[in-house]
């Protein structure tokens, strides 16, 4: 089986522009999980959702913002970026409960 | 909350040595632990995890790890480290019967010189 897939794989935007970041979980997963990683930092959680409601949230301000679709795809959004939004996006998918497991992320670089 | 502490940011080791990096954690409840590898430039990949039961488990290429609640640790182990090794280790729990939410450590860098 395919493992999670995101897209796209790299991103240069300028402060104060939107950037929409995807990701598809593995075939069978219902939760999708996003982290933020700062350049040499562990992830930091962003958002879960499970059967498309939000489960949890982490300390993010509110330019940040996600979605699940009923194909259990899901979708990052994040507004008016800033230069301290540059990181490696992480998406990670489950059954739901335990074990996630991590796409290849996309790294954002905000100009 | 759940915090992760993971005692050495950096581990250089010569190739066959054994090397432990080591973890300690942080719960009021009951946490499941686990340990991924990020190879440069790459996502994480699930090294091992401990849900319940024996206190060691084993993972992939050779590591194992070993749950001490009383030490509130989860040191990760290798026997003989390869070259192929060197990447950066990140200790995460999750509360049990919680969001899933991963906290993760800071990593430490494993680096397998020949």
């Amino acid at each position: 089986d395919a493992g999670v897939t995101q897209s796209p794989t790299h991103l240069i935007k300028t402060r104060g522009q939107h950037v929409t970041l995807r990701c598809s979980p593995i075939s069978g997963h219902k939760s999708v999980s996003w982290y933020q990683q700062v350049l040499g930092q562990g992830p930091q959680f962003i958002f879960q959702y499970y059967e498309k409601e939000e489960r949890g949230r982490g300390n993010f301000p509110d330019r940040f913002s996600a979605r699940q679709f009923p194909n259990y795809s899901s979708e990052l959004n994040v507004n008016a970026l800033l230069l301290g939004d540059s990181a490696l996006y992480l998406c990670a998918s489950s059954r739901g409960w335990e074990t996630q497991y991590f796409g290849p992320g996309t790294r954002l670089l905000v100009l | 909350a759940q915090s992760v502490t993971q005692l050495d940011s950096q581990v250089p080791v010569f190739e066959e040595a054994p090397v432990e990096l080591r973890c300690n954690y942080s719960s009021s409840v009951s946490v499941y632990l686990f340990w991924y590898v990020q190879y440069p430039n790459q996502g994480l990949q699930l090294l091992l995890k401990y849900l319940s039961g024996s206190t060691l488990v084993k993972g992939i290429n050779g590591f194992e790890a070993e749950f001490n609640k009383s030490q509130t640790s989860f040191h990760l182990r290798k026997p003989s480290v390869h070259i192929s090794d060197t990447a950066e280790y990140f200790c995460a729990v999750s509360a049990q019967g919680g969001s899933e939410k991963l906290v993760f450590g800071k990593g430490t860098k494993l680096t397998v010189n020949p």
